[in-house]
């Protein structure tokens, strides 16, 4: 079975600080893929990135950026100076080859909170 | 492009009762699966639908059903309400149906049971 381990429940961080959020997941699969979610207050989860098992480069979007590691089985995201509006919860999630479709397995999120 | 919009928003229900959710996916989007998210269990996956055919299902009783029509459109319908069925139900429309593809989430409808 696949599992998606997200350890930090909440974060608090002052405007403008980097901010690391942890993600480990666990498959048996070799063909998977990994993506980032973000989820604001308004409910609907926004779409922030997605990484295939077999591309382990890292990837830098403004003031965001991913690292994958499969040694490790993480795919950390970090945010660069921190803003107000980034408060939210993230969510990390896995995608299988097994059984095809879209069928994803979600960690149990990390409420990041900026503040002033 | 108009999003992915599920109505109703609210829902206040009694235990016992059945209730109907829907989703209209994005135009031509043609995969839409259905998610459950409570503060205990998270975001968990109910089940997905692509060209009028359920092509996974998580693992939820039989209470919980869904059916998408042809043009993409979908429902899910809880029977027999319990309490613990209180809980945010996102719907989630692709373009296809695989592994790597983006999921574009509505609002969800916020069911309550009571």
């Amino acid at each position: 079975a696949q599992k998606v381990t997200q350890a930090q429940t909440e974060i608090s961080v002052v405007e403008k600080e980097d901010v690391t959020l942890d993600c480990v997941y666990e498959t048996r699969d070799t063909t998977y893929y990994l993506f980032w979610y973000k989820q604001p207050p308004s409910g609907e989860l926004v779409f922030l990135i997605r990484r295939n098992s077999f591309d382990e480069q890292n990837e830098i979007s403004g003031r965001y950026s991913w690292n994958f590691q499969k040694s490790t089985s993480s795919f950390n995201f970090t945010i660069t100076a921190s803003q107000v509006v980034d408060s939210a919860v993230y969510f990390c999630a896995l995608n299988i080859l097994t059984g095809g479709g879209n069928k994803l397995t979600f960690g149990t999120g990390t409420q990041l909170k900026v503040e002033l | 492009k108009a999003g992915v919009t599920q109505t109703p928003r609210y829902l206040i229900k009694t235990r016992g009762q059945q209730v109907t959710l829907s989703c209209s996916p994005i135009s031509g989007h043609r995969s839409v699966s259905w998610y459950q998210q409570t503060p205990g269990q998270g975001l968990q996956f109910l089940f997905e639908y692509f060209s009028e055919t359920q092509r996974n299902k998580g693992n939820f009783p039989g209470r919980f059903s869904g059916r998408q029509f042809s043009n993409s459109r979908s429902e899910m319908n809880v029977s027999t309400l319990e309490l613990g069925d209180s809980a945010l139900y996102l719907c989630a429309s692709s373009p296809a149906s695989q592994m790597n593809t983006e999921a574009f989430f509505g609002q969800g409808t916020r069911l309550t049971v009571v």
